[in-house]
């Protein structure tokens, strides 16, 4: 069945350093591909989404590109923020049905 | 409302007791979710429904799950005769035209 796999955390890192948070994943069809964010006390909300090969997701300053000749969907930052520490989670759905995620990275990042 | 509420936030309940969750999704959204969360995990599916339609519940773990949306709107998930292993936050998420899930801030069930 589909799965998604993440790199484990926890990830820590210093402010302004550049963030990588590998992300790949199997599936039988063509899903859609998200990256949903948890910060701390707070539900999980959605970060950025690609719903075919080659579309790059992004937002607050954060990208993934969906690549489907290496089933990965990596989630990038150029400069982390303090703001940024949060459990992030990558996952895919199939034709808008139920979301399989990965296991979750927390990341930590320091002043 | 402005986005999707459940309901208590937090329950203890002793073993062998029954639960109930609610969850009231986005005014207008057609789908509805359920998902188990536990320590340090990603969530993963118990239920779907697409107004009143339960159309999938293969992700229930056993027949002591059960999840209702009566009149398209609010669902709830009860669970009879709680155990340890049920321990978990349980999120709803309701889904619109655009595929996007908005998810609560979940319910954290302790059972004791």
């Amino acid at each position: 069945g589909d799965s998604v796999t993440q790199m484990e955390g926890p990830v820590t890192l210093s402010e302004e350093a550049f963030l990588t948070i590998n992300c790949t994943y199997t599936a039988t069809g063509y899903p859609s591909l998200f990256w949903y964010v948890q910060y701390p006390g707070e539900g999980l909300q959605l970060l950025l989404k690609a719903t075919k090969a080659d579309d790059k997701g992004s937002n607050k300053g954060f990208e993934a590109t969906y690549r489907k000749e290496t089933t990965s969907f990596h989630l990038e930052k150029g400069s982390v923020q303090v703001s940024d520490s949060a459990v992030y989670f990558c996952a895919l759905s199939e034709q808008g049905g139920k979301l399989i995620f990965g296991q979750g990275t927390e990341l930590s990042v320091k002043p | 409302g402005a986005g999707v509420s459940q309901s208590p936030r937090y329950k203890v309940a002793k073993r062998g007791q029954d639960v109930a969750l609610r969850c009231d999704p986005i005014s207008g959204h057609v789908s509805l979710f359920w998902y188990q969360q536990a320590l340090g995990q990603g969530p993963e599916f118990l239920t779907y429904f697409q107004n009143e339609a339960q159309l999938d519940k293969s992700g229930l773990p056993s027949d002591r799950f059960f999840a209702e949306r009566p009149e398209g709107s609010v669902s709830t998930l009860k669970i009879q005769r709680t155990q340890q292993e049920d321990s978990a936050v349980y999120l709803c998420a309701s889904q619109g035209g655009s595929y996007e899930q908005y998810f609560g801030p979940g319910t954290r069930l302790t059972v004791t």
